[in-house]
């Protein structure tokens, strides 16, 4: 079983809708990544939580710590969402390794 | 500021052969991570490099071997390459390396081996 766990592995969308995309992991983390894949390799950070929700426009990031359970919410999904979303999480400690899950391959549709 | 860059963008090679691939950090950074993703699978970190010294490695063999300057940019050495060496190599470079620094990635190299 892998630490950290995403569902879904795939997930197609229609313009405008709500996205939700799950992560779950099964160490004890000091923060856990969200991070947005682009065709090509790209990646960009989008989120670090340790606790709590954030947000930044219509991207929201929620964690439960005592659950082991983290979700990436869009709204309002436009097909320029369209992206590899990959959860990783860092175990802390020294070793500052990131852990990372296999991805959500997110399509929105006009 | 210049943000992180990787070179080269693609590498063709064989096995056996070895290949060194390039990470400048971006500006300010001091610490540097390698990561290998292989198709349709999340990344998988290979090392970490802090202030030049290697700060922690992954489940990957001695043949993957790395170097940090002291401009703190960063190398991956890959020897003896064998077919799944074949991925998307990432590297990311990070204010201090802790948890609670957000690691900024490169586009990636990606390597073939044949």
């Amino acid at each position: 079983k892998n630490e950290v766990e995403q569902s879904p592995q795939n997930l197609t969308a229609q313009e405008g809708e709500f996205i939700t995309i799950n992560c779950s992991y099964s160490v004890g983390i000091s923060a856990l990544h969200w991070l947005q894949q682009h065709p090509g390799g790209g990646i960009v950070s989008l989120f670090m939580l340790s606790s709590g929700k954030k947000k930044h426009g219509r991207l929201i990031a929620t964690i439960n710590i005592q659950e082991k359970h983290s979700s990436l919410h869009i709204t309002a999904s436009h097909p320029r969402d369209s992206a590899v979303y990959i959860c990783a999480v860092h175990s802390g400690g020294s070793n500052y390794k990131l852990t990372f899950g296999k991805g959500t391959l997110l399509t929105v549709n006009p | 500021e210049t943000g992180v860059t990787q070179s080269p963008t693609h590498l063709i090679k064989t096995r056996g052969q070895q290949v060194t691939l390039r990470c400048s950090s971006q500006s300010g950074h001091n610490t540097v991570s390698w990561y290998q993703q292989a198709l349709g699978q999340g990344p998988q970190f290979i090392f970490q490099y802090y202030r030049e010294e290697e700060n922690g490695r992954g489940n990957f063999p001695p043949r993957f071997s790395g170097l940090q300057f002291p401009n703190y940019s960063s190398e991956l050495n890959v020897n003896a390459l064998e077919l799944d060496d074949s991925a998307l190599y990432l590297c990311a470079s990070s204010f201090s390396g802790a948890s609670t620094d957000t690691q900024y990635f490169g586009p990636g190299t990606r390597l073939t081996v044949l």
